[in-house]
């Protein structure tokens, strides 16, 4: 049971605008600062987003994110077949003062 | 350029131990936190812990406790971890990553540069 919660698929066509949420709590999410991971089978995680909504150069800004209090959101428009991938949130969590991220949403794209 | 490269894969046997590699180039080694991170077939990512090059100070995941060390060598920029007493469920692919600081307002928890992963196998 990951300490972030996240929807375990989502799916939209191409061209489309689809949001992956990440759910936490005070002690991780509300207090701190959330990247966001997009994983392709057999390669190494790529980083998408970090504090909150910055995107690390190389990034396309199709690809964007956003907290609100205890939840975070990543917004993936414009969709491409290769945006297939599981997308994971991570934050650090001042109560078990450690890493966490959520269990991971998988991108269907249509 | 930056990156991050791991030691190769490994088959261990139930209770051994395996330690893992992590060397970096094209950056400052001690500037940079590391991270390790591991994914199980079918599971999601699960950080383990991190290490400041520089202070060798560590922090680790409570479901690693006892088990985990991680180290450096700053002379040939490479970071270490090793997993001990390990059993089946430990099988999986082990990352190294780069990044992550200590602000004004908490930990900024982010890793933009990762190894490719070693595949850690535990078999009788």
């Amino acid at each position: 049971q990951s300490v972030l919660t996240q929807p375990p698929s989502v799916s939209a066509a191409p061209g489309q605008k689809v949001t992956i949420s990440c759910s936490g709590s005070s002690s991780n999410i509300g207090n701190t600062y959330v990247s966001w991971y997009q994983h392709l089978p057999g390669t190494a995680p790529k980083l998408l987003i970090y504090d909150n909504n910055k995107r690390p150069s190389g990034i396309p800004d199709r690809f964007s994110g956003s907290k609100s209090g205890t939840s975070a959101t990543l917004d993936i428009a414009g969709l491409q077949t290769g945006d297939e991938a599981d997308y994971y949130c991570g934050t650090w969590d001042t109560s078990l003062i450690a890493g966490v991220f959520g269990g991971g949403t998988k991108l269907t794209v249509l | 350029q930056v990156q991050l490269v791991q030691s190769g894969a490994a088959v261990k046997k139930p209770g051994a131990s395996v330690k893992v590699s992590c060397k970096a180039s094209g950056y400052i080694f001690t500037n940079y936190d590391v991270h390790w991170v591991r994914q199980a077939t079918g599971q999601g990512l699960e950080w383990m812990g991190w290490m400041n090059p520089n202070s060798e100070n560590t922090g680790y995941a409570q479901n690693f406790q006892g088990r985990v060390t991680m180290t450096r060598d700053t002379s040939i920029s490479t970071a270490y971890m090793e997993l001990s007493g390990l059993r089946s469920e430990d099988t999986a692919v082990y990352y190294c990553a780069r990044g992550g600081f200590w602000g004004g307002s908490g930990y900024h928890f982010y890793m933009d540069v990762w190894g490719k992963g070693t595949t850690v196998t535990v078999s009788s």
